[in-house]
């Protein structure tokens, strides 16, 4: 089974705020919830993590509602530099990840 | 740069070789991470060490193993090889892997190709 759950790929276009939601219903109590982004050819990179209600960095924010059993990470004006491919994973024992979501913002 | 350095950056070999894949972690992190990722593939987990001893396994193949050593360097061993087993291989690094905080560092990879 599945440990995470995104869409397979969304499109965007530059200057739109994009929202980017993971369904992790087996995430456990102590989880916390992380979000890595990877360029073709490149080893993902962190971009944020978090436990619960709102998070945010210079890069993005992170919204977990109360039940924790979904995340969504909000990249605001996007730009075509934020083409990627966007993994949610949750912390435990078994560091695997899903299948990610493949960002694409036009022009 | 994540800190951590994968060699080689490229290696292209035959069905039925065995190649070696090198990693060495930040300074400093006790866990290292296998993954494999295929063309547009997600990542696969293939197997962890912390601190020398393997702590997870993912979906390693039998013709696969890896070790730590105890200078905290990780080798991948990928033996009898086929065509399949063409990838981007990556190492990640993290402090203990045992805390519900870890990030992972990842290397930018080897990317094998078997001719």
């Amino acid at each position: 089974l599945a440990k995470t759950t995104q869409p397979i790929s969304m499109d965007s276009y530059e200057g739109q705020e994009v929202n980017i939601t993971c369904s992790h219903n087996n995430i456990a109590t102590n989880d916390y919830i992380t979000w890595y982004q990877q360029f073709p050819s490149q080893g993902p990179r962190f971009i944020i993590q978090g436990y619960k209600t709102k998070v945010t960095n210079e890069v993005a924010s992170l919204f977990i509602p109360a039940d924790r059993k979904s995340s969504t990470l909000s990249l605001p004006r996007v730009s075509l530099s934020d083409t990627a491919v966007y993994y949610c994973s949750y912390n435990n024992n078994d560091m695997r990840f899903g299948a990610g979501t493949r960002l694409t913002v036009k022009p | 740069d994540s800190g951590v350095t994968q060699t080689p950056k490229h290696l292209i070999t035959a069905t039925g070789q065995r190649v070696t894949l090198r990693c060495s972690p930040r300074s400093g992190d006790l866990s290292v991470y296998w993954y494999q990722q295929s063309l547009d593939q997600g990542l696969q987990f293939l197997i962890q060490y912390y601190n020398g001893e393997e702590r997870a396994k993912g979906n390693i193949l039998e013709r696969f193993s890896a070790q730590q050593f105890p200078d905290l360097h990780s080798e991948l061993n990928l033996s009898s090889l086929e065509l399949g087993d063409s990838a981007l291989y990556f190492c990640a690094s993290s402090g203990t892997g045992a805390t519900q905080t870890e990030k992972l560092f990842f290397g930018s990879g080897t990317q094998l190709s078997v001719l």
